[in-house]
């Protein structure tokens, strides 16, 4: 069945520090790929997202890369700030199964210190 | 449009009392989906409609559980009887079918 994997955390860098969240995928069909993150408090908020293999994603300097090969979509962020210390999940749909369902990753926790 | 709108924000409730929670869905949108997030067992889907339909339910924990969409502008997840461990987050997101979906504030719940 379809599912996703992403790295375990708490993730603690320090401002400006260089940023990767890995994510793998497992889907049966052809997957859109999706990273969400959640402030503290608040509801899910699409960050990013690609729909088909070799598109990349991208918004807020945040980027992640649909590879196909090796089922991944990590996210990257060249430089973090303070506020983006939060939680950030991965996420897939699935189109190929005729299923609208959405399958979340653990979520990694993310706090950048000054 | 004001996005996926939950009410109530925040409840307290006894153990033992019925709990209804609402959703109100992104006007178009026809995909809702109910999410329950906790500490210890993350995000997880509790059931998903496609044009007010239930298509999969296997994520309600217990026949306690029960959700209805009877049109395409409102959703409520119920729980009867509540419990201590039905204290979660309870997410609704909506969406266009096959696309990003839109969560809602969430619903704090707490069952004493």
């Amino acid at each position: 069945g379809d599912s996703v994997t992403q790295m375990e955390g708490p993730v603690t860098l320090s401002e400006e520090a260089f940023l990767t969240i890995n994510c793998t995928y497992t889907a049966t069909g052809y997957p859109s790929l999706f990273w969400y993150v959640q402030y503290p408090g608040e509801g899910l908020q699409l960050l990013l997202k690609a729909t088909k293999a070799d598109d990349k994603g991208s918004n807020k300097g945040f980027e992640a890369t649909y590879r196909k090969e090796t089922t991944s979509f990590h996210l990257e962020k060249g430089s973090v700030q303070v506020s983006d210390s939060a939680v950030y999940f991965c996420a897939l749909s699935d189109r190929g199964t005729g299923a609208n369902n959405l399958f979340f990753g653990t979520g990694t926790r993310l706090t950048v210190i000054p | 449009d004001a996005g996926v709108i939950q009410s109530p924000r925040h409840e307290v409730t006894e153990m033992g009392q019925e709990v209804t929670l609402r959703c109100k869905p992104i006007s178009g949108h026809n995909s809702l989906f109910w999410y329950r997030q906790t500490m210890m067992r993350g995000l997880e889907l509790l059931i998903y409609f496609n044009n007010n339909v239930p298509i999969d339910d296997s994520g309600m924990p217990e026949d306690r559980f029960s959700a209805k969409m009877p049109n395409a502008s409102f959703s409520t997840l119920k729980i009867q009887p509540s419990e201590p461990r039905d204290s979660a987050v309870y997410f609704c997101a909506s969406s266009l079918i096959l696309r990003e979906a839109f969560f809602g504030q969430g619903t704090r719940l707490t069952v004493v």
